[in-house]
């Protein structure tokens, strides 16, 4: 497709049981990202990959997060575990790799509610 | 440490008036800086950047931004704004020794009344 694209767009699960989002960047696109988005607060840093490799994770918040993307296109963001303050919108972006002077293009996003 | 101000939670214009959302950074490289807006229940969408050049740049829907190295702000600006205009802005900063993260301020929501 043209843009990034999240899925679900909405999921509502119950404490305790696990959860994947999917983000599908834009094609041709090398560099990936997720963000966590909490009502009223700017977007939070969770993860980059270049490829496949995830370069930097430091903004995974503890081990209950993790996030693949094994043929360096799609990538899925995993959380074992769901607990109430994982409630939020997760976003994800792509960019073609221009070191510092690219913008990320943003998906829609997945609204993640925890009951 | 790497960081944005967003000052102002709000503001409100009168559509025509000239508008300016705030924003000043912290980084510890050279700033890399961007604009990006937010429609309801919409992902953020990419207005304008800051690399390096001309402190004034240009960007989608009319948008600027000036860069004042001295002040460490990137203030967004509008001559004339439009009811369309209302929406989420987000000011983010990316840091030339470590480009790996955007960091994003906290959202100033413009209101612009007809």
């Amino acid at each position: 497709g043209a843009g990034v694209s999240q899925t679900p767009s909405n999921k509502v699960t119950e404490k305790g049981k696990y959860v994947e989002l999917r983000c599908d960047p834009i094609s041709g696109h090398t560099a990936l990202y997720w963000y966590r988005q909490s009502l009223g607060q700017g977007p939070e840093f969770l993860i980059y990959f270049q490829g496949t490799g995830a370069a930097d994770d430091s903004g995974l918040p503890n081990d209950r997060f993790f996030a693949v993307r094994p043929e360096g296109s799609v990538s899925t963001l995993k959380i074992q575990r769901t607990e109430r303050g994982d409630s939020a919108v997760y976003l994800c972006a792509s960019s073609l790799f221009e070191g510092a002077t690219g913008e990320l293009f943003f998906g829609e996003g997945s609204r993640l509610t925890v009951l | 440490a790497q960081s944005v101000a967003q000052p102002e939670d709000q503001v409100n214009v009168a559509e025509g008036n000239p508008l300016t959302v705030k924003c000043t950074y912290s980084v510890s490289g050279n700033p890399y800086l961007f604009w990006y807006v937010q429609y309801p229940n919409r992902g953020l969408q990419f207005l304008l950047k800051y690399i390096t050049g001309d402190n004034l740049v240009k960007g989608s829907y009319g948008f600027e931004a000036e860069f004042n190295k001295s002040q460490t702000s990137f203030h967004l600006k509008k001559p004339s704004a439009l009811v369309s205009d209302s929406a989420l802005y987000f000011c983010a900063v990316r840091d030339g020794n470590n480009f790996n993260k955007f960091y994003f301020g906290s959202g100033t929501k413009l209101n612009v009344k007809p």
